[in-house]
């Protein structure tokens, strides 16, 4: 099936340095992937589409000068926190349509970023 | 957008016993429902998932319901298992179409 990869898994970083975290589709092609945060005991909420190729879609309150996504081949995608502060501590989630089903959403293993 | 909306938010259940989650959506256009299972710090896992044109699918102890008048899906796990305590969320999307919005999500706890 497919396999979305997502590294780091755990990032700790001080206040003001810039985090990157990639997401890659392993055995399938992903022209889209989607970014969500993750905040404790709750939803998924999504951050912005990442188009391979072209701008990230930022849904409605996300910085985009804040959260940089970069998708530059159809196998990755990379979010980037700049700046970083203590708000944006959180579980950093990326996904990917792919296998069998192009509907069924593929998660990586999720980036727990900790800004101190 | 979509809207949905899900019930109840912690649900706890003897062994044996069977769970039912309840969501709602708001954009009729939607016609694609997967669920999700997520542990502890770990990645949503596609649990099960129900396309309009049925109105239930079944996967051993796990089944969804659809109705699509009503607007409403839910989520019915017969013969729990400790093993089965995590986070469920229901979602809603348009086939074809890329943006997925989820639910807030179910904290199921069963006890041995």
């Amino acid at each position: 099936g497919a396999v979305v990869s997502q590294h780091p898994s755990w990032v700790i970083c001080k206040s003001g340095t810039s985090v990157k975290i990639e997401c890659r589709s392993l055995d399938f092609q992903a022209t889209t992937m989607f970014w969500y945060r993750q905040f404790p005991k709750q939803s998924l909420m999504l951050m912005a589409t990442s188009n391979e190729g072209s701008k990230a879609t930022y849904e409605q309150g996300v910085e985009k000068d804040k959260f940089l996504i970069n998708h530059a081949s159809l196998t990755l995608s990379t979010l980037t926190v700049t700046s970083a502060h203590p708000e944006d501590s959180s579980f950093y989630i990326c996904s990917a349509r792919g296998g069998a089903g192009a509907n069924v959403l593929t998660f990586g293993a999720g980036s727990r970023l900790t800004v101190l | 957008g979509e809207n949905v909306e899900q019930h109840p938010s912690t649900l706890s259940v003897q062994e044996g016993d069977s769970a039912v989650i309840k969501c709602t959506y708001s954009d009729s256009a939607s016609n694609y429902f997967p669920w999700y299972k997520q542990e502890l710090g770990k990645r949503p896992q596609l649990i099960i998932d129900i396309r309009s044109n049925v109105g239930e699918k079944k996967d051993q102890r796990i089944a969804v319901t659809l109705n699509k008048t009503a607007k409403h899906f839910s989520l019915h796990i017969t013969e729990t298992q400790p093993e089965d305590s995590a986070v469920y969320f229901c979602a809603a999307s348009i086939r074809g179409y890329q943006k997925v919005t989820f639910g807030t999500g179910t904290k199921l706890q069963v006890i041995p």
